[in-house]
């Protein structure tokens, strides 16, 4: 079984530019997740897709972070513009049902802002 | 809003030593998942606990959840340097959105 699939691993933008990070999750789970991780720090949830649909996006600034997934597949999540503190890794977790069967992560896209 | 608080946070032990971490919180959690994350990759589940007073054991780690479902522990025998990693703890949250909290980590550190 394929696992999830983010890209790209490293990226290195200056502020007040725009990102974009891209995720595949692993095929048929239903729930997808974007938790962001600063360094020294456990993963803090974005925002939970469940299908195509958003479950739970309380914690996203959404002054400046954005985040779709089209059909029910595949997800993106846009930081726009960047700001220091966002310096972090951006994990993207699937599960079939959600947090009670546990999730399976990618390997993260560690973003730094200069 | 639930937390989970981690102790300790940084551990630095020699191989065959035992060790213990530990989780815990004020609120009741439905389960408690455990992580370990390695530099540069994500975290990989170790173990979900359910039942009160549960305990599992994966190899040479044994997780044990509280009787109250609001702490958990996790206890290494004779660690070895690929234990090293990042100790994640993460409770299901309330409602129905069933999505982790996860607490800070304990770094462990396993020197040969």
């Amino acid at each position: 079984e394929a696992g999830v699939a983010q890209s790209p691993r490293y990226k290195i933008i200056e502020k007040r530019q725009s990102v974009a990070f891209w995720c595949n999750p692993i095929s048929g789970h239903a729930t997808l997740y974007w938790y962001q991780q600063i360094l020294g720090q456990g993963p803090k949830l974005l925002i939970q897709f469940q299908n195509n649909g958003v479950v739970d996006d309380s914690q996203l600034p959404k002054d400046r972070f954005s985040a779709e997934r089209l059909k029910g597949v595949d997800s993106t999540l846009k930081i726009q513009p960047a700001k220091l503190e966002d310096s972090a890794v951006y994990l993207c977790a699937s599960s079939l049902r959600g947090g009670w069967d546990g999730y399976t992560f990618g390997s993260g896209t560690r973003l730094t802002v200069v | 809003t639930q937390l989970l608080e981690q102790s300790p946070q940084f551990l630095s032990i020699q191989e065959g030593e035992n060790l213990t971490v530990y989780c815990n919180s004020s609120s009741v959690f439905s389960s408690l998942q455990w992580y370990r994350q390695e530099p540069g990759e994500g975290p990989v589940l170790l173990v979900t606990v359910v039942t009160g007073g549960e305990v599992k054991k994966l190899k040479r780690l044994t997780f044990q959840f509280g009787d109250a479902r609001k702490d958990s522990s996790l206890h290494i025998t004779a660690a070895q340097p690929g234990d090293t990693g990042l100790y994640l703890c993460a409770g299901v949250g309330g409602g129905s959105q069933g999505n982790l909290i996860f607490g800070k980590g304990t770094k462990l550190s396993v020197k040969p």
